[in-house]
């Protein structure tokens, strides 16, 4: 069963720029979770999406949004770029249900660099 | 809000020591799991705990879950250069309906040789 992909790998943009994240999960699967991940911040949860609705959602501003298509495959934006936006985004998939406990399985990550 | 907090931040150790990281949270999990990364990687999971006071071990890695379902513990024994990662613990806060997976700061792991 291929995992987690996503796309692209690395970005390079600059401020105020806009910039869209794709990630496609584990076949099955139909929640899919981003996360921001800094050296000073750990992992930061953005945003779940599940049966293509937002489930959850993270203290981070409107900048941030996501959604989920009907193929389970999940776009992330941010707007408006800022310097400290630069991060590894993560994202991740699961299959939730009565018995499931939400095990997270991770892409490789999207490498986002503003300048 | 709630959170998980997980220390140490950082770890140094000798090849052939023992480590341990701890996760405390403020409320009672419904169960709580534990990831890996390995340098330049992304998470990769390696085991939940469930009931109250478990203990599973995967090789040399031991893991608990308090009795109160509140903290956990992952040690390992005898490290090898192979352990080198961060280690982060999630929590998973069940509320109704609602389900929240909360990730701790992790704890960086290096094996000096």
């Amino acid at each position: 069963k291929a995992g987690v992909t996503q796309t692209p790998r690395y970005l390079i943009k600059t401020r105020g720029q806009q910039v869209t994240l794709s990630c496609s999960p584990i076949s099955g699967h139909r929640s899919v979770s981003w996360y921001q991940q800094t050296p000073g911040q750990g992992l930061q949860f953005l945003f779940e999406y599940f049966s293509e609705t937002q489930r959850n959602k993270g203290n981070f501003p409107g900048r941030f949004s996501g959604r989920q298509f009907s193929n389970s495959r999940s776009e992330m934006n941010v707007s408006t770029l800022e310097l400290g936006d630069s991060a590894l985004y993560l994202c991740a998939s699961s299959k939730p249900g009565l018995a499931s406990t939400d095990t997270q399985y991770f892409g490789p990550g999207t490498r986002l660099t503003v300048l | 809000g709630q959170q998980v907090m997980q220390i140490p931040q950082y770890q140094h150790v000798q090849e052939g020591e023992d480590f341990t990281t701890y996760c405390n949270s403020s409320t009672t999990l419904s169960n709580i799991q534990w990831y890996k990364q390995r340098p330049g990687g992304h998470p990769v999971f390696l085991i939940q705990l469930v009931k109250s006071g478990e203990v599973k071990k995967q090789k040399r890695l031991t893991f608990q879950f308090g009795e109160a379902k509140k903290n956990s513990s992952l040690h390992i024994t005898a490290t090898q250069t192979t352990d080198v990662g961060t280690y982060f613990c999630a929590g998973l806060i069940s509320s109704g309906s609602a389900r929240q997976l909360t990730f701790g700061s992790g704890t960086q792991l290096t094996v000096l040789p």
